[in-house]
């Protein structure tokens, strides 16, 4: 019954490695998107899709590529981690652009 | 800085007051969206307020807007132990961009 899932929960992984976290919606949402929270709950977005073409990309450094296979899913690829990619990075879709927007559980990423 | 400013950055009732938390934006929006987000969870949506709106109610939540001043209200009446959250506006960028953003959001505590 969950609307929108991520996995992982947690991920902690040393400097430099590269890696993965998986959303998928089962809403039926033609859009999705990735936001990163700082330690100070600062919500920031960094992509958005809209039926699996690229339409928001916030100044995000090139090391994060996103990833959208179907409508329902968004992943997040991340390259030589640093340790200020540390934070919680939530997934959330929408039925259009402008529409209440369905948040995941979020991934909190710690770097060392 | 970003669209959304929300004030107070935290507030500490005790249950059964009314607990009122304000967002400042900057450019013009389409709508403004108000979401709690409980410790370590996800945003889970409140209420939408389009722009040609200027109060909307939902169960013990009213959300005003004033696009005159580019400010929004949320008022949580009757609060209560479970209201303990942290509360974001969230905005579009106006016109055809729909780039949400948030605020650092107000961090409530209700004291049973």
């Amino acid at each position: 019954d969950t609307a929108v899932s991520q996995t992982p929960k947690y991920l902690v992984t040393q400097m430099g490695n590269d890696k993965s976290i998986k959303c998928e919606q089962n809403l039926g949402h033609d859009t999705m998107y990735w936001y990163k929270q700082d330690s100070k709950k600062f919500l920031k977005i960094m992509f958005s899709y809209n039926n699996k073409e690229l339409i928001i990309n916030e100044t995000v450094p090139n090391r994060f590529s996103p990833k959208s296979p179907d409508k329902a899913h968004l992943n997040l690829h991340i390259n030589s981690l640093e340790l200020g990619d540390s934070a919680v990075y939530f997934c959330a879709s929408s039925s259009g652009r402008t529409d209440t927007q369905y948040f995941g559980p979020g991934t909190r990423l710690t770097v060392l | 800085s970003q669209q959304g400013e929300e004030d107070p950055q935290a507030l500490s009732i005790q249950e059964g007051e009314n607990a009122t938390m304000n967002c400042s934006y900057k450019t013009s929006i389409n709508n403004l969206q108000w979401y709690r987000q409980n410790s370590g969870r996800g945003l889970v949506h409140l209420i939408l307020i389009r722009s040609n709106e200027r109060e909307k109610h939902s169960g013990r939540l009213r959300v005003t807007l004033d696009t005159s001043k580019k400010s929004s209200s949320l008022l949580i009446t009757a609060s209560r132990a479970a209201d303990t959250a942290s509360y974001f506006c969230a905005t579009d960028s106006g016109g055809g961009s729909y780039i949400p953003t948030f605020g650092r959001g107000t961090s409530l505590i209700v004291h049973p």
